[in-house]
């Protein structure tokens, strides 16, 4: 069975400070994705990145970067200079590819809080 | 404009009293998905389906059905709704459901008194 794991269930931190958002996952399946979204208060749920399970390299759009690393099942969300839009939940989900190819897995989500 | 929409957006229903949360999406996309957030628990998948006809149980699907008559529609049907299933549901769509966008609606905010 598939799992995800956000550690951090809560994070504060201020404006212009770095932050980094940990994502461990579990899965049988060689071929799945991974994904992070963002919650703001709002409401609505933001798609913000895809990764596949072949494509190892990092990925930068902004002040937002992603670690993915195979060898500790990690998909790490870093927000560079956080600023007080940042203010959000934000979840890591897990998609398979083989047999349960659709079945998606979220974790628990981490509130992260921006303080000006 | 690309959109999935989701009705009703609030509703309080009462426990036995059928109820059907509506999704539609207008990108001729494959995939949709229904999910439902609690409080401490995140998201939650009840139901998938990747293709017209096609439909799979998520981790949650005991008390919902939903069916896939065409590629626009997923409807969320709630039998006989308990207290149990109030919460927040999401409907989403992608083009395949694997490796794309996922695109979600506004979500529906369930109370079952």
């Amino acid at each position: 069975a598939q799992k995800v794991t956000q550690a951090q269930t809560e994070i504060s931190v201020v404006e212009k400070e770095d932050v980094t958002l940990d994502c461990v996952y579990e899965t049988r399946d060689t071929t799945y994705y991974l994904f992070w979204y963002k919650q703001p208060p709002s409401g609505e749920l933001v798609f913000l990145i895809r990764r596949n399970s072949f494509d190892e390299q990092n990925e930068i759009s902004g002040r937002y970067s992603w670690n993915f690393q195979k060898s500790t099942s990690s998909f790490n969300f870093t927000i560079t200079a956080s600023q007080v839009v940042d203010s959000a939940v934000y979840f890591c989900a897990l998609s398979e590819r083989g047999l349960n190819a659709g079945k998606s897995t979220f974790g628990d989500g981490t509130t992260l809080t921006v303080k000006p | 404009e690309a959109q999935v929409t989701q009705n009703p957006r609030y509703l309080i229903t009462v426990t036995g009293k059928k109820l059907t949360v509506t999704c539609s999406q207008n990108m001729n996309h494959e995939y949709m998905s229904w999910y439902r957030q609690d409080p401490g628990l995140g998201l939650r998948q009840i139901y998938y389906s990747m293709n017209v006809e096609v439909t799979d149980k998520g981790d949650v699907p005991e008390g919902y059905k939903v069916s896939r008559k065409e590629k626009r529609n997923f409807p969320l049907i709630l039998e006989s709704p308990s207290p149990n299933q109030t919460s927040l549901y999401f409907c989403a769509s992608s083009l395949t459901g694997l490796d794309n966008t996922i695109y979600f609606g506004e979500g529906s905010w369930l109370t079952v008194v």
